[in-house]
Parts: C-alpha cells; structure tokens; sequence
C-alpha cells in the first residue's frame, strides 16, 4: 500500500536555530501535503497545505514565515519551522493523498517529535 | 471552535466485547467521516471510513454507524481484542475543503485480556 515516510522521527535543537522535517511519498505521487500538529492530548491541527510547485496554503494563526514549506517534487514536501522556541515544541506529522480524488483515505507520516531547549 | 468532538477521553473494554467509541460535529457541510488509529510514536492509520449518504458502514470487524440528524458517528468493534488497544480519531471533510481533514480529540481504547 501506499507508504508516506517523515524525517527525522525526534529532533532536538536549540532555540533559535532552524530545523527541516521532510516529508517523501515513497510510492505515489502527491501533488498535495498536508502538515498537522498535535499538541499533548489535543486533536491533530491542521497546518497548512502544501502544494506542488506553489506556494503553501496556511490556516489561520499559522506564522507562514516561521513554518516555512516547500513542495519541490511529486514526492517531498518539507517543512522549516525557523528560529525555533520552547513554545514550537510539539509532535508534526505529514499527510498526503494518492490519486483518486478528494475522499481518498490520507496516508500518514510516521510524525516527527521536536524539542526546542 | 471544536468542530469535531470525541467527548470520551478513554475507553476500557474487555477482550471479547464490544468497544464502542462516539463522536460528534457541529458543521453541516461535513459530508464524509473517516475512523484513525494512532499508536504511540506513529502516524494515525486509516480504520474505515462513511460517506453522508450512508447510515452504516462495515469492514470485518469494525463498523460505522452515521447519524445525520444527530450529527453523530460511532466507530463499533466486534470482539475487540488486545491489539485494537490505541488512540482513535474520528474526522471529517466537507465537499469545500478539497480534503483537508478536522479531526477529533482522539478516544484512548484499552483493550484487556
């Protein structure tokens, strides 16, 4: 079946460095990402979309210069989260979706815990 | 604005029963559910999913069950078994979203041998 793959699982940096989670589409092609966030024992939120070669569509209260993302392929989409701080500690997790249209089931990245010190 | 709500943080049930986990929305728009499960340090596993049009879904042991009018789903599972035990997540699309997913809280189901 269709597998989504994230890197790197865990992170830890310091703040006010910059971290990049990838995430790859190992056997389709996605033209659309999606990048959640989960903070302990709260739902999924969504992030923002992220499309293939353009620009990303976030949600509301999402600072679009501090997630950066970026769609360069069919199959990885990445996301910067820059000038880390304590408060952007949390688990992010990707999705994206294989062909087939809108209600075809996302499949999920393994998420990617970060830890800003 | 919680548009999806699981209003039972965790579930206990026996193996061999019946698990049952619920879940609400308030936005009529929604028109297609999806069941997840999540174990820990992993990403969320598709179950089962339910188009608006359907009342009742069903996939060997899990079944889902959609109540329009109460704006209610369940997510069954029949006999549940020690490796159902997870974190499950109930979502929603409308037609408008082009599949952007608002999920619930997520319902913790424990499963005892």
């Amino acid at each position: 079946g269709a597998v989504v793959s994230q890197h790197p699982s865990r992170v830890i940096c310091k703040s006010g460095t910059s971290v990049k989670i990838e995430c790859r589409s190992l056997d389709f092609q996605a033209t659309t990402m999606f990048w959640y966030r989960q903070f302990p024992k709260q739902s999924l939120m969504l992030m923002a979309t992220s499309n293939e070669g353009s620009k990303a569509t976030y949600e509301q209260g999402v600072e679009k210069d501090k997630f950066l993302i970026n769609h360069a392929s069919l199959t990885l989409s990445t996301l910067t989260v820059t000038s880390a701080h304590p408060e952007d500690s949390s688990f992010y997790i990707c999705s994206a979706r294989d062909s087939g249209g809108a209600l075809r089931p996302l499949h999920f990245g393994n998420g990617t815990r970060l830890t800003v010190t | 604005d919680q548009q999806v709500k699981q209003n039972s943080p965790s579930l206990s049930v026996q193996e061999g029963r019946i698990s049952i986990l619920n879940c609400d929305y308030t936005n009529s728009m929604f028109d297609y559910f999806l069941w997840y499960k999540k174990y820990p340090a992993e990403g969320p596993t598709f179950l089962i999913s339910i188009s608006s049009i359907k009342d009742k879904n069903e996939d060997g042991r899990f079944t889902v069950f959609l109540n329009k009018s109460a704006k209610h789903l369940s997510l069954h599972i029949v006999p549940s078994q020690p490796g159902d035990s997870a974190v499950y997540f109930c979502a929603a699309i409308s037609g408008t979203s082009y599949g952007k997913l608002t999920f619930g809280q997520g319902t913790i189901l424990t499963v005892h041998p």
